[in-house]
């Protein structure tokens, strides 16, 4: 079966300060890649999404990036973090069908920035 | 652009009874997909049960099913003899099909739904 991981679970970094959120999923190859931020009491909002190593999207332009070093691995970096980047950072991966496939969701990474 | 809204923030029910959470949702898209996510305390999101829109029977989980109404643009979660675990905020989600979908899950806000004892 598969599993997604996400580590740390929870993050507390300084303003300015450089970020680095990994997602790893197992189980599965060549999945599609997704990342997630979620403020407090709200839905989703698509960040990145990839279809394959180095093949990166960007939905929503930000501090923020993304790269995928290896095929089941998923990174979310900042150099310099904001106040507005605290929010639960979540990881989803699917079976790579034309993107129209279920979505399922790591544990998720609890960030806040101070 | 796609909106999904769901217009309960909070709701709750008594455990064993039945309850049902609204969502609607705006699209000119003909063909997509509709999901109800879970987010229990432990805010992992976890899948409860999807529609495909070209079909027209409404899905059904276990104690979970959905009431589908196309034409309306409405996607309603019931959720049957309810349990203590169902307490959590719960997700409607829409997904564009075909080449032009990049796989990004339009969500609505949320309802939490507590279940009393």
């Amino acid at each position: 079966s598969q599993t997604i991981h996400q580590w740390p679970a929870t993050l507390v970094q300084p303003v300015g300060s450089p970020l680095s959120l990994e997602c790893t999923v197992e189980g599965t190859s060549n999945p599609n890649l997704y990342w997630y931020r979620q403020a407090a009491g709200r839905g989703l909002q698509l960040l990145f999404y990839s279809v394959g190593i180095g093949q990166i999207s960007s939905e929503v332009p930000q501090n923020l990036s993304a790269s995928r070093p290896q095929d089941r691995q998923f990174i979310l970096s900042s150099k310099k973090l904001l106040l507005s980047d605290s929010g639960f950072y979540l990881c989803a991966w699917s079976v790579r069908q034309a993107y129209t496939d279920t979505q399922y969701f790591g544990p998720g990474t609890r960030l806040t920035v101070l | 652009a796609q909106t999904v809204t769901q217009s309960q923030p909070e709701m709750s029910v008594q455990e064993a009874e039945t309850v049902t959470l609204s969502c609607t949702y705006d699209t000119s898209e003909n063909n997509y997909y509709l999901f109800w996510y879970k987010q229990p305390p432990s805010r992992q999101m976890i899948l409860v049960i999807r529609q495909e829109a070209y079909k027209q029977q409404n899905a059904t989980e276990n104690r979970f099913s959905v009431n589908f109404q196309k034409a309306a643009k409405s996607f309603s979660l019931k959720i049957s003899d309810s349990q203590l675990g169902d307490t959590a905020m719960y997700f409607c989600a829409f997904m564009k099909h075909g080449s032009s979908n990049t796989g990004k899950l339009i969500f609505g806000q949320g309802t939490t739904l507590q279940v009393k004892p």
